[in-house]
């Protein structure tokens, strides 16, 4: 069975500074990828960004980017440039190739701060 | 083109009633996924469809649950004898195929048994 931990209940960060959420999981799948997913007031789950487990280079899009380290079993966000907009739930996802339903965490409660 | 849809969007019901929660899944996906979100916690896997292959039902909580999908259409979920502990928002996500693994959510149905 796989876990997936999100040690930060809540974070809060000013606008246009940089904030990292952290996710650990546990498994012993070899091959899987990881999701960080966004769901703002509205309840719509956004997928964010994703990254395959054979890939060592950690993935981006624009102001996201993951550290993606696989020994330690970890997947942290990084958010640069934090907007108003990014205010929302943040979760973290897991999915091994060998199976298809996603195994989330707990999520991480981000507020952006003017 | 139009994003998975899912009625209604809120639903309050008194304890010991049935409920049918309806997922309309982006056209062209096969496989359909439902999902169970508590107050603040993070998704709990329900059930997934994949195209004419039967379903894995292994995270129904109890018999009370069942869903349906005709052919690689809309899906049903219903909760019968409703319960207080059933009250959570209920997500339902679509995917090309299985083995693409990002998934697209809808906005949920928020159910309230009072």
């Amino acid at each position: 069975a796989q876990t997936v931990t999100q040690s930060q209940p809540e974070m809060s960060v000013q606008e246009a500074e940089t904030v990292t959420l952290s996710c650990t999981y546990d498994t012993s799948e070899n091959n899987y990828y990881l999701f960080w997913y966004k769901q703002p007031p509205s309840r719509q789950m956004i997928l964010v960004i994703r990254q395959e487990a054979y890939k060592q280079q950690n993935a981006t899009e624009n102001r996201f980017s993951v550290n993606f380290q696989k020994a330690a079993k970890s997947f942290s966000l990084k958010i640069s440039d934090s907007q108003l907009g990014d205010t929302a739930m943040y979760f973290c996802a897991f999915v091994p190739t060998s199976g298809s339903r996603l195994t989330f965490g707990e999520g991480t409660q981000l507020t952006v701060n003017p | 083109g139009a994003g998975v849809s899912q009625s209604p969007s809120n639903k309050v019901t008194e304890k010991g009633k049935d409920v049918e929660l309806r997922c309309d899944p982006i056209s062209g996906h096969t496989a359909l996924y439902w999902y169970r979100q508590r107050l603040g916690q993070g998704l709990e896997f329900l059930i997934y469809f994949q195209g004419n292959s039967a379903p894995d039902k292994s995270g129904l909580p109890s018999d009370r649950f069942s869903a349906e999908r005709t052919g690689e259409s809309v899906s049903t979920l219903t909760i019968q004898r409703t319960q207080q502990e059933d009250s959570a928002v209920y997500l339902c996500a679509s995917s090309f195929r299985t083995s693409s693994y990002e998934q697209y959510f809808g906005p949920g149905t928020r159910l309230t048994v009072t």
